[in-house]
């Protein structure tokens, strides 16, 4: 079972704000980072460390922590937005690194 | 523009060893990085296997570590993956990407292959 906790599927509106979460203890220390993975394709890293975005990444997407949960969030969701996010970071042990499940987030 | 690309048999048998290569362009191996698998069961998600610094040293999924070896190889700019005794959980799409390990955790995996299915059946 993973370390890192995700809810497995979102909905928003188009144009609206989402969040997905990711739970975890070892979030106490470590950052999270995010990853998009549209069906078929190979996953994009989106955010990283404390609110990174790799080039190319539109602003609209950020990210945060507070105690053990990272939050990624997508302001003014667009419809190629839909797809699936996961969170990544170090386990417990801090030598290991874990996935959370994945959010399957659904633009209506 | 780094590109990785995954290469190696698409079908294995159960018990017997995969094996799968990342060749690397655009970046040297050997100029840093750390260098990992991940690997993704259909329809399900996405589970670390195990990361390699240029150098040699390597960190590996606890659950995999018994049957898991990865090394690289610089002089072709590439790294490997082995697992040993096989079984259809197995079965997944395998990614090779170059991972980022920073300070306070700030860790990344930034450029990825386009993934190869491996396939274990008889």
């Amino acid at each position: 079972s993973s370390e890192l906790t995700q809810d497995p599927a979102v909905s928003v509106a188009l144009g609206q704000t989402v969040r997905i979460t990711c739970q975890g203890d070892s979030l106490r220390s470590y950052y999270a980072s995010w990853y998009q993975q549209k069906p078929g394709q190979a996953p994009v890293l989106v955010i990283y460390g404390k609110n990174n975005r790799p080039s190319g990444i539109p602003d609209r997407f950020s990210g945060s922590s507070s105690g053990n949960t990272a939050s990624l969030t997508i302001t003014g969701a667009q419809a190629e937005d839909e797809a699936d996010y996961y969170c990544n970071s170090r386990d417990s042990s801090g030598n290991s690194w874990v996935f959370g499940g994945g959010t399957k987030l659904t633009v209506l | 523009q780094v590109q990785l690309q995954e290469s190696g048999p698409g079908l294995v048998k159960p018990s017997e060893t995969l094996s799968l290569t990342c060749a690397v362009s655009g970046y040297s191996i050997s100029s840093g990085y750390y260098w990992g698998w991940i690997r993704q069961p259909p329809g399900k998600g996405l589970e670390w296997i195990g990361s390699i610094y240029h150098s040699g040293s390597t960190y590996y999924n606890p659950s995999l570590k018994s049957r898991v070896t990865i090394s690289v190889d610089t002089s072709k700019n590439q790294f490997s993956l082995k697992l040993s005794s096989v079984t259809a959980a197995d079965t997944a799409v395998y990614y090779c990407a170059r991972f980022s390990s920073g300070s306070y955790g700030e860790d990344y995996f930034d450029y990825w292959g386009q993934g190869t299915l491996v396939t274990v059946s008889s």
